[in-house]
């Protein structure tokens, strides 16, 4: 099975432009979630998609935009970039599955895109 | 805001050395606790889920557990190599994946 694919994998912009990031994920999985990592911080949840649909939405500027398409590859937009959304971006495929407990989530990282705004 | 804190942050230790490292996430409202490794130039990798207060997970010479009620995990690795050197990841989650901030561990043969 293939992995979760990500495109572009690096990126150069400046201030100002705005950004188009791709997500592939795993065939048949559903649902795609959207992390950004700066140097010394953890990473920062931006938004998760099922289905076409927002599910859920980190604490992030609407500068930060995404969707989903019908076939689940999502993309997601960053315009009037700043320096500070120089990072990484990365896109997680996820597989949910039920277990003893209930509902259980397992996110399969892509490789990431790394931006950096000059 | 949810805090989930890792330490420490960072860790040198000699190939052969057992290490173990901490996660410490809201006792409250929980529902499971994930580790991941992510080494360097590749994406972050799941090692664990976990669910029930005093799980305990094994994955070769890597295991985890579990103490919902006062809220920490521990991951420990049992003769460490250097293909180990990673950044060590948890993740509390809640209707998303909140993450600490790694612990990233160096070992040198």
């Amino acid at each position: 099975k293939a992995g979760v694919t990500q495109t572009p994998r690096y990126l150069i912009k400046t201030r100002g432009q705005q950004v188009t990031l791709s997500c592939s994920p795993i065939s048949g999985h559903r649902s795609v979630s959207w992390y950004q990592q700066t140097p010394g911080q953890g990473l920062q949840f931006l938004f998760e998609y099922f289905s076409e649909t927002q599910r859920n939405k980190g604490n992030f500027p609407g500068r930060f935009s995404g969707r989903q398409f019908s076939n689940s590859r999502s993309e997601m937009n960053v315009s009037t970039l700043e320096l500070g959304d120089s990072a990484l971006y990365l896109c997680a495929s996820v597989r949910i599955g039920q277990s003893d407990w209930g509902r259980q989530e397992t996110q399969y990282f892509g490789p990431g895109t790394r931006l950096l705004v000059l | 805001i949810l805090n989930v804190e890792q330490s420490p942050q960072s860790l040198h230790v000699q190939e052969g050395d057992s290490t173990n490292f901490t996660c410490s996430f809201p006792s409250s409202n929980f529902y499971a606790l994930h580790w991941y490794r992510w080494e360097t130039a590749k994406s972050p990798e799941a090692l664990f889920v976990m669910t029930l207060n005093g799980d305990e997970k094994k994955k070769g010479r890597i295991s985890a557990t579990l103490n919902t009620k006062e809220g920490y995990s521990y991951l420990y690795i049992k003769g460490s190599q250097p293909e180990d050197s990673a950044t060590y990841l948890c993740a509390f989650n809640t209707d998303k994946l909140i993450f600490g901030t790694g612990t990233r561990l160096q070992v040198f043969p």
